[in-house]
């Protein structure tokens, strides 16, 4: 079982909003862990968006708009990139990571499709 | 303004080796930990390695351990990569990246790929 997992794909309509998920394996508790998110466009390098482990620990990436926002939900294992206000420019796929026993670990990406 | 500038990726034959450069501009060089990053045709990112400021301590991920080394040269601002034993599977983009967790600025990336 991968460490990261991160659905293949989500739909969502413009104006809407939308919420990625990115579940730690069973055994690795999400509490402690800064979780990352990362925007890429076709043919474009990747883009930090945020690290997020707490409301009170957040790091937003430079430039990114305050509708994308982070968080994490204990019970589900998870952290989640929201996205609020969706756009056409929004379309592209999102990975998470962690730093987990002295390694990066990405997760597998989700392709947001704004439509 | 930020910049990273990865070179010296190519074609290169099953088992052979090539060396990636990764040119800093726009920040204290010197002050950021390093970092590589993938990501092979249609596939997602994969972290390949990272190296602390001063180069002293280097971190792998299990598929390159002992075939890749990362190192870097503070007085030239740059970063590097010697890929060695070479297969098929470590055909990719690869990437510089800063810092060792938070990837704040990324290269455009180099391609690199393996093949007879």
């Amino acid at each position: 079982q991968a460490v990261l997992t991160q659905p293949s794909s989500l739909s969502a309509s413009p104006g809407a909003s939308a919420s990625l998920t990115c579940t730690l394996r069973s055994g690795i508790n999400v509490d402690p862990y800064r979780i990352y998110w990362y925007q890429q466009k076709p043919g474009r390098p990747p883009q930090f968006l945020l690290g997020y482990t707490s409301d009170s620990h957040y790091q937003q990436g430079s430039g990114v708009p305050s509708r994308f926002s982070g968080s994490k939900d204990a019970s589900a294992n998870a952290g989640f990139l929201l996205i609020s206000g969706l756009q056409s420019e929004d379309e592209a796929a999102y990975y998470c990571s962690i730093w987990h026993s002295s390694a990066v670990v990405f997760g597998g990406g989700t392709k947001l499709t704004v439509l | 303004e930020v910049q990273l500038l990865e070179s010296g990726g190519g074609l290169v034959q099953p088992g052979g080796s090539l060396r990636l450069s990764c040119a800093a501009s726009g920040f204290s060089f010197s002050g950021y930990h390093m970092s590589w990053v993938r990501q092979a045709p249609e596939k997602g990112l994969e972290w390949v390695s990272g190296i602390s400021i001063s180069g002293g301590t280097t971190y792998y991920a299990d598929s390159v351990e002992g075939r890749f080394t990362i190192s870097r040269d503070n007085s030239k601002n740059t970063l590097f990569l010697h890929l060695n034993r070479l297969t098929t599977e470590d055909t990719a983009v690869y990437f510089c990246a800063r810092n060792l967790e938070t990837f704040d600025s990324w290269g455009q990336g180099t391609l690199v790929t393996v093949s007879s």
